[in-house]
């Protein structure tokens, strides 16, 4: 049964330091791997989908890598925000599926 | 356009009332998701449509009825709710079709459901 581990569950930086979320999954036979932020009683926002034969994607300061090899995923984050603050979550498909099974998640806060 | 309207924002009901959610895309999106998600818990996944047809049922207790009566609508009825139901309902949706082409899921905003 494949796991999804997000470490560590919370994290506080100050502004302006650059900064690295990780994902790891037990299963390598994954689709797609995708970085989600959560702000406190809002839905998901999507920030990164990356497929099973990419190495890395990138969005404005964000880029998330894939090494399924090893079962990781890392988010980095260039130049943190205290707008950045918020519960990072990595989810991914596999088996054909469309179901998402995600992480547990990572509370960011940066502080001005 | 990649947005996934959820209403109501905020539901109150009784353990004896009837009532729905609804969800609304209008990407062209073949798949569409129910997820429930409980404070400082991720999501978890309850049904999901494609192409208008039920293909994943997670064992969600028959007090919750999905219909999808078109490729952009999806509600969720409720009826004979418990307390411990009371969560975070998420609406998904994606372009459907192939998994392994990437499908990339994008979120509504919720609607927070207490049951009394």
């Amino acid at each position: 049964k494949q796991e999804v581990t997000q470490i560590p569950a919370a994290l506080s930086v100050p502004e302006g330091e650059n900064l690295v979320l990780n994902c790891s999954f037990t299963d390598s036979a994954i689709y797609n791997l995708q970085w989600f932020r959560q702000d406190p009683g809002k839905g998901l926002t999507s920030l990164l989908l990356i497929q099973s034969s990419q190495r890395e994607q990138t969005s404005g300061r964000l880029n998330a890598s894939l090494d399924k090899s090893s079962g990781r995923s890392t988010l980095y984050i260039a130049a943190s925000q205290p707008g950045d603050s918020a519960t990072y979550l990595c989810a991914l498909t596999q088996g054909g599926s469309e179901k998402l099974v995600f992480g547990k998640g990572t509370k960011l806060t940066v502080n001005p | 356009d990649t947005e996934v309207t959820q209403t109501p924002k905020h539901l109150v009901m009784g353990m004896t009332n009837k009532k729905s959610l609804k969800c609304e895309q209008h990407m062209g999106h073949r798949a569409m998701y129910w997820y429930k998600q409980k404070a400082k818990k991720p999501p978890e996944l309850m049904f999901v449509y494609s192409y208008e047809k039920l293909s994943i049922n997670e064992s969600v207790p028959s007090r919750f009825s999905p219909e999808c009566p078109n490729s952009s609508l999806l509600n969720l009825h409720l009826h004979a709710l418990q307390p411990e139901d009371s969560a975070l309902y998420l609406c998904a949706s994606s372009r459907g079709g192939l998994v392994s082409l990437g499908n990339e899921q994008f979120f509504g905003p919720g609607t927070r459901l207490t049951v009394l």
